[in-house]
C-alpha cells in the first residue's frame, strides 16, 4: 500500500459546486497533515493545515479522520480559480520525520 | 525565514549530455531535503531524500543520482540524459511540521 494515496481526477465541476477530495494514509503514526495546491507549471504552496478538530479557511474546510487514516479537502462554491492540483502532505511523528506527498488531485472548474 | 532556491528554472539539453541541478535553503539547519520529477500531466514522484550531510535514500532506480556536499545544499545530476528524463523538478525542504517546494526546473532533453 502507497504511504499516501490521492485519486488523480480530474475532478470536472461546475461554478459554484461543492466538491471534496480524500487522501488516505498508511503511516498511523503519522502526526501533521496539510493540503497544498499546484497551479499549472508552479510549484506546489502550501493551502492549509489540517487540524485534529477539523479547520475552515473561508470556502475551504479541511478534515482529519485518525481512525480512518485520512484527511479530506472540501471546497464551497467552485470559482473558476480554484482550479488547480491539490497535494495532500503528511508528517510522521517523531525519527527523521521524512514528508510524504501525496500525486495529486486535479480539479477542473467549469463556466 | 526560511527560503529555497533552485536554479536553473528551465534547461534545454541534448540527450547523453550530463546534468546538475542545485538545490539551496537559508535560514533553517539540518533539514531533511527532497528531490522530486513530476512528468507533463503526471503527479509527483519522489526521487531521493535526505536527512544528512552525505546521506541519501534513492526511491526509484533511475538515471539520476544526488548528492548532499553540505547541510543545506541538495544536487541532483546525471552523467548521460535520456529523452525520458525531461519533466518538471522540485526540491523541498522539511523541518519539524513544515515543508516548502523551489520553483522547480523545467527540463527539456532533447
Amino acid at each position: 500500500r502507497k504511504e499516501v494515496e490521492q485519486d488523480p481526477g480530474p475532478f470536472n465541476v461546475p461554478e459554484g459546486a461543492t466538491v471534496a477530495f480524500n487522501c488516505t494514509y498508511s503511516n498511523s503514526a503519522s502526526q501533521s497533515f496539510f493540503w497544498y495546491r499546484q497551479d499549472c507549471r508552479k510549484e506546489p504552496k502550501l493551502l492549509m493545515s489540517v487540524y485534529s478538530s477539523g479547520n475552515e479557511d473561508g470556502r475551504f474546510t479541511a478534515q482529519l479522520n485518525r481512525a480512518s487514516q485520512y484527511i479530506s479537502l472540501l471546497i464551497r462554491d467552485s470559482k473558476l480559480s480554484d482550479s488547480a492540483t491539490y497535494l495532500c502532505v503528511v508528517i510522521p511523528s517523531g525519527g527523521y520525520q521524512k514528508v510524504t506527498f501525496g500525486t495529486g488531485t486535479k480539479l477542473q472548474v467549469i463556466p | 525565514s526560511q527560503t529555497i532556491h533552485q536554479w536553473p528554472a528551465t534547461l534545454v539539453q541534448p540527450v547523453g549530455s550530463p546534468l546538475s541541478l542545485e538545490c539551496t535553503v537559508e535560514g533553517t539547519s539540518n533539514p531533511n531535503l527532497y528531490w522530486y520529477r513530476q512528468a507533463a500531466g503526471r503527479g509527483l514522484q519522489l526521487l531521493f531524500y535526505s536527512v544528512g550531510i552525505g546521506q541519501i535514500s534513492s526511491e526509484v532506480p533511475q538515471n539520476l543520482s544526488a548528492s548532499r556536499p553540505q547541510d543545506r545544499q541538495f544536487i541532483l545530476s546525471s552523467k548521460k540524459l535520456l529523452l525520458s528524463d525531461s519533466g518538471f523538478y522540485l526540491c523541498a525542504w522539511s523541518q519539524d511540521s513544515e515543508a516548502f517546494f523551489g520553483q522547480g526546473t523545467r527540463l527539456t532533453v532533447v
